[in-house]
């Protein structure tokens, strides 16, 4: 099974400023026949199912704000948003599709310093 | 717009067996993988089972497998999810999402506790 991971486990940022979480599984979900990172992230505030951000590593979901985007490979993935809003407090995830069971990380939670 | 609704969640025996349902509308529910994820209280995400389109493939987290079940009705756009044997740790709420591998669309949840 794949093991992902994300740090930190919680991170404190300005408005304004940029956070950045990063996920690292224990093998490669980039599948050479298509070139795709099987890598998503999804946000989760409290009360809420969890929303879908991000798929394919980097391809943003219909009506995300651009200030959230999605980089890496292989193994090592990078959620970044750029300029972070109050309405963006919440529970970060990353999770692999490449093989199953689809592996979620234990979860970043973001909040305002 | 899409829309999953589960339901069937509530207080049960440990040991017993409980099944919950998901009801889909606004899209394809026929042409769309379909998952089921669970979320103990405070903790994180668990992938618990997928399912194909079709309904000819599925797949267990190995923590539910040999006692939970995955199955659809795609002439109900219904997903299911039987789960026997309970145990405290099956304590969650659980989540119904839609997709083949990334989970695109989430249902708002039932919760299941089981009490021994």
């Amino acid at each position: 099974d794949i093991v992902v991971t994300q740090s930190p486990d919680s991170l404190s940022v300005s408005l304004g400023e940029r956070a950045t979480i990063n996920c690292k599984s224990s093998q490669s979900v980039l599948y050479s026949s298509d070139n795709k990172n099987y890598l998503a992230w999804y946000q989760q505030k409290p009360g809420q199912p969890p929303k879908l951000l991000i798929y394919w590593a980097s391809t943003r979901e219909s009506g995300v704000p651009d200030r959230f985007s999605g980089s890496g490979s292989g193994t090592d993935f990078t959620l970044t948003i750029s300029g972070l809003q109050a309405e963006d407090v919440a529970v970060y995830y990353c999770q692999e599709y490449y093989s199953v069971p689809y592996t979620f990380g234990q979860g970043t939670k973001v909040e305002i310093k | 717009q899409v829309e999953l609704v589960e339901s069937g969640g509530g207080v049960v025996q440990s040991g017993r067996s409980l099944r919950l349902a998901c009801a889909a509308s606004g899209f394809t529910f026929s042409s769309y993988g379909m998952h089921w994820v669970r979320q103990a209280p405070g903790k994180g995400l668990e992938w618990v089972a997928v399912i194909s389109s079709d309904g000819s493939d599925k797949y267990y987290a190995d923590s539910v497998k040999g006692r939970f079940t995955i199955s659809r009705d795609n002439s109900k756009d219904t997903l299911y999810l039987y789960m026997n044997s309970l145990r405290a740790e099956d304590t969650a709420m659980y989540y119904c999402a839609g997709g083949s591998g990334y989970c695109n669309s989430w249902g708002q949840g039932t919760l299941v506790t089981v009490s021994s």
